[in-house]
């Protein structure tokens, strides 16, 4: 079946930029979603890209796709201690309408 | 516009007993999904429902999990007996698109089970 994998974790200075990779084995996913979880909250959406595009923007985030590597990653841009969180990749194949997520990568954002 | 809601957003239980968690997803989303995280693992989808019909439960773990939407509303999901195995984060999202798949979560009932 689908396997998606993250790496389990990242720290980085506040102010540093951030790249979570994430990394997919089903060339079919259609969508290809970032999820933000704070401690003790829910799955916020952050983003996302549709697999025919090879990066989006969207204020401090950037998503950038290598479809040929099955390749995903986001970028935090100016991290600030606010963005430590989980971060949790998503690929979802249309008509089969489930998200299949990685483990999660934790971010620590250290003043 | 409310979010999902889940509730209870805690639950304690011992081995044996039954429990039942609550989702009740945005006004007007037809799409209801389960989902549940174990031991920090990954986020593993349980079913999908369509209305009150059950379009696709391929990841429910076995007979002891019951899910429920009557009336194309709130679900319900049931552990019956609960083992120690089901502990765990247990999410519900919610989504009008099915091109996407933008889902939209709730913010999880954690449950534990002694």
């Amino acid at each position: 079946g689908e396997d998606v994998e993250q790496s389990l974790f990242l720290s980085v200075r506040e102010g540093d930029s951030s790249v979570i990779n994430c990394t997919y084995t089903d060339s079919s996913s259609t969508y290809l979603y970032w999820y933000k979880q704070e401690p003790g909250a829910g799955l916020q959406l952050l983003t996302y890209i549709f697999s025919n595009m090879d990066m989006k923007q969207d204020q401090r985030l950037t998503v950038l796709l290598n479809k040929k590597d099955k390749h995903l990653s986001l970028r935090i841009a100016d991290t600030q201690t606010g963005d430590s969180a989980i971060y949790f990749c998503a690929v979802f194949r249309t008509g089969f309408q489930k998200l299949v997520f990685g483990t999660g990568t934790r971010l620590l954002v250290s003043p | 516009e409310a979010g999902v809601t889940q509730f209870p957003s805690h639950s304690v239980i011992e081995k044996g007993q039954t429990v039942t968690l609550r989702c009740d997803p945005i006004s007007g989303h037809d799409n209801l999904y389960w989902y549940r995280r174990v031991m920090g693992k990954e986020i593993k989808f349980l079913l999908h429902f369509v209305k009150e019909s059950k379009q696709d439960e391929s990841g429910m773990p076995n007979n002891r999990f019951l899910a429920e939407r009557t009336g194309g509303t709130y679900s319900t999901l049931k552990v019956q007996p609960a083992e120690l195995e089901d502990s765990g984060v247990y999410f519900c999202a919610s989504s009008h698109d099915l091109v996407k798949g933008e889902q939209f979560f709730g913010p999880g009932t954690r449950l534990t089970v002694l």
